[in-house]
């Protein structure tokens, strides 16, 4: 299958940095990517549609402004979170389509303090 | 109502036994089903997909769809403690740009 390589896997920031996630396609180009976000015991929340080329397309309830997109390449898509917070930690996936299957990375386990 | 909703559970069953899983949508021009397992800390892995009404048939997995009612269920069948995992159903709304929704997951424990 095709594989999404995410980095970093752990990373813990101090309250009120940004943290850049990176999410990678290496043997296919992805025009789309998705970002989730994933609390304890809880289910996969789509945070935002990612557009190589365009502006992202957030989920109701996300904030576009402390969680940047950007899909500059045919291979790589980066979620920025800004100014973190301890209400940011979580398990952040990216994924990617092709055909009708997804393919995940990962993950990033984002803990601020 | 939930667009993709599962029993949390957890579900517990033998080694050996057969797992039963269940997952109802409420976008009924959903076009593609899956099944996801997670164990904790990793992400979503791909076990089972489904487009059309029936059987799916995977080695121990089998997915049905039945379209009409707006369900999907997974059965595993000699289960493993190594299935010990949580099971997302997932399905791709129509029109909505190839997205996933998820379910909330079914944690499923196989006792030896």
């Amino acid at each position: 299958g095709a594989v999404v390589s995410q980095h970093p896997s752990r990373v813990i920031c101090k309250s009120g940095t940004s943290v850049k996630i990176e999410c990678r396609s290496l043997d296919f180009q992805a025009t789309t990517m998705f970002w989730y976000r994933q609390f304890p015991k809880q289910s996969l929340m789509l945070m935002a549609t990612s557009n190589e080329g365009s502006k992202a397309t957030y989920e109701q309830g996300v904030e576009k402004d402390k969680f940047l997109i950007n899909h500059a390449s045919l291979t790589l898509s980066t979620l920025t979170v800004t100014s973190a917070h301890p209400e940011d930690s979580s398990f952040y996936i990216c994924s990617a389509r092709v055909s009708t299957e997804a393919f995940f990375g990962q993950g990033t386990r984002l803990t601020v303090v | 109502q939930k667009e993709v909703e599962q029993n949390s559970g957890p579900l517990s069953v033998p080694e050996g036994a057969i797992a039963s899983l269940n997952c109802t949508y409420s976008d009924r021009g959903s076009q593609s089903f899956f099944w996801y397992r997670q164990y904790s800390g990793k992400s979503p892995e791909l076990i089972m997909s489904i487009y059309s009404n029936g059987d799916k048939e995977d080695g121990r997995f089998t997915a049905q769809l039945n379209k009409a009612s707006q369900y999907v269920s997974l059965l595993i069948r000699d289960s493993q403690p190594s299935d010990s995992a949580t099971y997302l159903c997932a399905v791709t709304p129509y029109n909505q740009g190839g997205k996933l929704i998820f379910g909330q997951g079914t944690e499923l424990s196989v006792k030896p």
